[in-house]
């Protein structure tokens, strides 16, 4: 079965743009969340999404949004970026309930 | 505000010794745990998962699970250097997100 995928692996941008990222998740599996790691900050959550429904959201500003679609693929979207916005963005999927786990490659975002 | 506390590091073991990994997590409701591996640079792999008290061993690897101590551990027998790596514990309590603790980083020394 094959693995979480994420897009783009590695993205350079300027300060003010924005961007997209996507994720597909194991097959069958309907829940996919969202998390930023940046080395000071550990893992910190962005958003999850089950069955094209936002189920929950982080602390993150309104910059940062999401979206599921209906093959459970999901995109999250950063507007305005700003330096500090810099970071790994791992993408996790999940059969939903509570239940394991698994991490996409991730795509690391630099903003210059 | 749900918390999973982990010892930052680094863990130094030497190679072929018993490396022991603790966490411990706020919610007294939290239902499923888990342990991730995580090497530099790279993302986070899912070890171990537990859900109920008690010991779970799958290889070198055991996880044990004490709810009335709110307490989660990982052991790795006949540690290697390529068990080197951050260890991240992670704790779900129904409905909300996954609560990651900041991870253990291990070094086993050859």
């Amino acid at each position: 079965k094959a693995g979480v995928t994420q897009t783009p692996r590695y993205l350079i941008k300027t300060r003010g743009q924005q961007v997209t990222l996507s994720c597909s998740p194991i097959s069958g599996h309907r829940s996919v969340s969202w998390y930023q790691q940046t080395p000071g900050q550990g893992l910190q959550f962005l958003f999850e999404y089950f069955s094209e429904t936002q189920r929950n959201k982080g602390n993150f500003p309104g910059r940062f949004s999401g979206r599921q679609f209906s093959n459970s693929r999901s995109e999250m979207n950063v507007s305005t970026l700003e330096l500090g916005d810099s970071a790994l963005y791992l993408c996790a999927s999940s059969s939903g309930g509570g239940r394991e786990q698994y991490f996409g490659p991730g795509t690391r975002l630099t903003v210059t | 505000q749900k918390e999973v506390e982990q010892n930052s590091g680094p863990l130094s073991v030497p190679e072929g010794a018993i490396a022991s990994l603790n966490c411990t997590y706020s919610d007294r409701g939290s239902q499923s745990f888990f342990w991730y591996r995580q090497y530099s640079g790279k993302s986070p792999e899912l070890i171990m998962s537990i859900y109920s008290n008690g010991d779970k061993e799958d290889g070198r690897f055991t996880a044990q699970l004490n709810k009335a101590s709110q307490y989660v551990s990982l052991l790795i027998r006949d540690s290697q250097p390529s068990d080197s790596a951050t260890y991240l514990c992670a704790c779900y309590s129904g409905n909300t997100p996954l609560v990651f603790g900041k991870g253990t980083r291990l070094s086993v020394i050859a």
